[in-house]
């Protein structure tokens, strides 16, 4: 079955960028996704087609898709993006096609 | 305001079944689709299927399937998800979120999520 591999924990600095990667089989013929899920609550869309922003998602927030690896970057980071951040794509190597999730990064802002 | 509304926190025992709801506000209910999510306590996301409110057309994920049930309401915008024969790994928060299309897109992003229901299976 197809694997999305993220790092357990990313740690960086108020103001500083932080990079969470997600590593897949061939991204090339897949929009990757992004969400952002504070503890407690629900996750939200920041990141999707790649690189694309939902409406009310700042900037600072990009994505970015190289053919095996997919990169979400947060600039000038805040204390308030400390969360769990999640990729996503859809595996249709099968005749059932399905949603996978990557392990999920923890953000640290330090 | 477009969101999605879920019904409140469950506790069942093993085997029973569960059915949790799904009220879209805000937007037309029958031009998108929604999935099914959960999330096992200090786990990662798992998706359970999807359903499209106009057609009722449905996949479920190969974990699920003939577990798990999805249907959707029009009358009342409402979607539902039932899972039956309930272990106590089946304890998760079980989301709903909304597909950009309203039939199945396998690039499709989940775009509006529910607050989650937490549902605990045990004796």
């Amino acid at each position: 079955s197809y694997v999305l591999t993220q790092p357990p924990s990313v740690s960086v600095a108020p103001g500083q960028t932080a990079r969470i990667t997600c590593g897949g089989n061939n991204f090339r013929s897949e929009s990757v996704h992004w969400y952002q899920q504070r503890p407690g609550q629900a996750p939200v869309l920041v990141v999707y087609d790649d690189h694309d922003r939902p409406s009310g998602i700042p900037e600072r927030f990009s994505g970015s898709n190289s053919g095996n690896t997919a990169t979400l970057t947060i600039t000038w980071v805040e204390a308030g993006d400390e969360a769990d951040y999640y990729c996503q794509v859809w595996d249709i190597s099968s005749d059932h096609p399905s949603v996978v999730f990557g392990g999920g990064t923890k953000l640290t802002v330090l | 305001q477009v969101q999605l509304v879920q019904s409140g926190a469950e506790v069942k025992k093993p085997g029973a079944s569960v059915k949790v709801s799904c009220r879209a506000f805000g937007y037309d209910f029958t031009t998108y689709g929604i999935s099914w999510v959960r999330q096992a306590p200090g786990q990662g996301l798992e998706w359970m299927g999807w359903i499209s409110p106009y057609s009722g057309n449905t996949k479920y994920g190969q974990k699920f399937r003939g577990r798990v049930t999805m249907i959707t309401d029009t009358s009342t915008t409402t979607a539902y998800m039932e899972v039956r024969s309930l272990r106590s790994d089946d304890t998760a928060v079980y989301y709903c979120a909304r597909t950009p299309n309203v039939e199945l897109v396998t690039d499709d992003c989940f775009d509006i999520w529910g607050q989650g229901t937490m549902v605990t299976v045990s004796s």
